[in-house]
């Protein structure tokens, strides 16, 4: 039992570039979200999905586009990456609907934009 | 609107001292609360959480924390701090149903021998 899994573990881009983060778990969780942490700021969150071929936009959404296309994968995509998304990228799931479930994280990618 | 503030940016105590992080939340439902640790370089990994079973809530590693509903506190503590306990602790709130955590900004917690 992996947990929670994030593709990749570091990532440098150039202003413009664009990227797809993966994560998957392997829990058959329903929840999954996507968060990023700066420092000073704790984590925000930027999309989250609550089931298959569902997502919905957090705190922080622009500049993000996300996909629930499997249960178990969420992906998080830059289509025209800046500095400003220099950050650390967590993904987590939950099971369960009830607000008593706590949530599961990956090891985090850390990305650079220059 | 659910809100979390984590007084204190960075505590520092030695080792074998009382460690105490405190959170203070804002909540128009009953709140379920959490405390996170997160070592250097890793993921958040869950101490313990407040689902109203009972108002002290015993965790992992030797944490407890006390739900307060008139102080609206959650705060953290454990005896006697070790080195091991040296990380980023966050507290968190259960935000509108079925949707994301709410974070505090996190408290560093450095332990000296």
């Amino acid at each position: 039992n992996a947990g929670v899994t994030q593709t990749p573990k570091f990532r440098v881009l150039k202003t413009g570039q664009s990227m797809t983060l993966l994560c998957a778990q392997d829990m058959n969780h329903e929840y999954m979200y996507w968060y990023r942490q700066d420092p000073g700021m704790g984590l925000r969150l930027i999309h989250y999905s609550v089931g298959e071929g569902t997502t919905a936009k957090g705190e922080v959404p622009d500049g993000y586009n996300v996909s629930r296309l499997k249960k178990q994968n969420f992906l998080l995509g830059l289509e025209s990456a800046a500095p400003s998304q220099t950050s650390v990228y967590f993904c987590a799931s939950r099971a369960g609907q009830g607000n008593a479930y706590e949530q599961y994280f990956g090891p985090g990618t850390r990305l650079t934009v220059t | 609107a659910q809100s979390v503030t984590q007084l204190g940016s960075h505590v520092s105590v030695s080792e074998g001292a009382l460690v105490l992080l405190r959170c203070n939340y804002s909540s128009s439902v009953p709140p379920y609360l959490f405390w996170y640790v997160q070592y250097p370089n890793q993921g958040l990994q869950l101490l313990l959480k407040y689902t109203s079973a009972a108002t002290l809530v015993k965790g992992i590693n030797g944490f407890e924390a006390e739900f307060k509903k008139s102080e609206t506190s959650f705060h953290l503590t454990k005896p006697s701090a070790h080195m091991s306990d040296a990380a980023e602790y966050f507290c968190a709130v259960s935000g509108k149903a079925g949707t994301a955590l709410i974070f505090g900004k996190g408290t560093t917690l450095s332990v000296s021998s």
